[in-house]
């Protein structure tokens, strides 16, 4: 498809496991942004790629979260010893470029669940 | 640092009725952009609008209309008979001169319910 994806939709896993959640961004957009939205709040921003560096990675809630970005496309988001306070919708978003005014395209997000 | 309020958490009209969605922000920036997204039940966000600190014209589209207002830092939307497809949350958002490294600086949003 032309728009953002994500994957899995749905996570569900254990307090203390890891997980890694995925982004594949519209074709041809350099700028890829990671954010998390808690259940009935707005969204947090979490981290900025511009091709594949990540300029600040001062977003990120703690040193549990990293996230990376290869061939300037596919980025995954990965949470590690997760806790249950990280249960959210991770959402993802690219534009064609990282400035302020361009328009960020959302993917469906993932569901992370932490029991 | 930048701020956006959405004072109305949820708002609840009957069909055919106008609504008015609110938008606070505060930033120190003298350039900067402001965005309204639509975040249906099934969750992908949709951009409505973008609109920059120098542009205080409004903007109408359709059954959508915004008011910017630099005096009062206001960013405001209406929508006009609206229509149960309407149904969403809501989401104003701020984003900085400094681009995109700061990603978008969004409100809690507000969840509007249009009733049949």
């Amino acid at each position: 498809g032309a728009g953002v994806s994500q994957s899995p939709s749905n996570k569900v896993t254990e307090k203390g496991k890891d997980v890694e959640l995925r982004c594949d961004p519209i074709s041809g957009h350099t700028a890829l942004y990671w954010y998390r939205q808690r259940l009935g709040q707005g969204l947090e921003f979490l981290i900025y790629f511009q091709g594949n560096s990540a300029p600040d990675k001062s977003g990120l809630p703690s040193d549990r979260f990293s996230a990376e970005r290869t061939g300037e496309s596919v980025s995954t988001l990965t949470i590690q010893r997760t806790q249950q306070e990280d249960s959210a919708v991770y959402l993802c978003a690219s534009s064609s470029s990282g400035l302020s005014y361009n328009e960020q395209f959302f993917g469906p997000g993932t569901r992370l669940t932490v029991l | 640092a930048q701020k956006v309020t959405q004072a109305q958490t949820e708002i609840s009209v009957v069909e055919k009725e106008d609504v008015t969605l609110d938008c606070v922000y505060e930033t120190r920036d003298t350039t900067y952009y402001l965005f309204w997204y639509k975040q249906p039940p099934s969750g992908e966000l949709v951009f409505l609008i973008r609109r920059n600190s120098f542009d205080e014209q409004n903007e109408i589209s359709g059954r959508y209309s915004w008011n910017f207002q630099k005096s009062t830092s206001s960013f405001n939307f209406t929508i006009t008979a609206s229509q149960v497809v309407d149904s969403a949350v809501y989401f104003c958002a701020l984003s900085e001169a400094r681009g995109g490294a700061d990603g978008l600086t969004f409100g809690k949003g507000t969840h509007l319910i249009i009733q049949p």
